[in-house]
């Protein structure tokens, strides 16, 4: 099973929908979560950190569910530059203080006109 | 501010030739240190990571090595390249003891041919 599951997608939209993105996690000791979103050829870059409270950054909201091992991000009013990939991310404690930082395989969404 | 660089960021090797690519972080002390390989369409696969100078963990068994010659140096080598290593290739940091969000470098597009 691999450490963290995500739909690949592609998830394609119309400007303005909401869309949410699910992912699950196997190992229960892990320790914190993101999400991140990657452009065509770019590097990942941090989008939010996902908290058991939930979180929110204007259109993004992130939750975590340490029971189920599962995360979410839900972006509301989706605009045509939210058209990335979004990776969910899970660190696992590694060796002498060490982090493994594990990502999961991306959705990948589209926003049309 | 911390900044990490990679070099180069595009590279095209013919098959059984070696293979070096290097990161360095500045700004910070002690990071953990990450490599990361992204196939096409793919997700991130984490290759190996380093909590110190010499101390490397490797996450799965390949054609690949990584050294940490210095605090904020990681290298990863290969003696004779083959045709499935080609892909994206990220360098990442964290701050070491914690478990927090990795920053990229901007990433090495190797390409065996």
């Amino acid at each position: 099973r691999k450490e963290v599951e995500q739909d690949p997608g592609p998830f394609n939209v119309p400007e303005g929908a909401t869309v949410a993105f699910n992912c699950t996690y196997s190992n229960s000791a892990s320790q914190s979560f993101f999400w991140y979103r990657q452009d065509c050829r770019k590097e990942p870059k941090l989008l939010m950190s996902v908290y058991s409270s939930g979180n929110e950054d204007g259109r993004f909201t992130a939750q975590l569910n340490r029971a189920s091992q599962y995360i979410s991000l839900l972006i509301r009013d989706s605009k045509l530059s939210d058209s990335a990939t979004y990776l969910c991310v899970v660190i696992l404690p590694g060796y002498s203080s060490a982090s493994k930082i594990i990502f999961g395989s991306g959705t990948r969404l589209s926003i049309r006109p | 501010s911390q900044t990490i660089h990679q070099w180069p960021a595009t590279l095209v090797q013919p098959v059984g030739s070696p293979l070096s690519l290097e990161c360095t972080v500045e700004g910070t002390s002690n990071p953990n240190l990450y490599w990361y390989r992204q196939a096409a369409g793919r997700g991130l696969q984490l290759l190996f990571y380093s909590v110190g100078i010499g101390q490397i963990s490797s996450e799965v068994p390949q054609n690949l090595s990584a050294s940490r010659p210095q605090d904020r140096q990681f290298i990863l080598s290969s003696k004779k390249l083959l045709l499935s290593d080609s892909g994206f290739y990220l360098c990442a940091w964290s701050v070491f003891g914690y478990y927090t969000e990795a920053f990229f470098g901007q990433g090495t597009r190797l390409t065996v041919v």
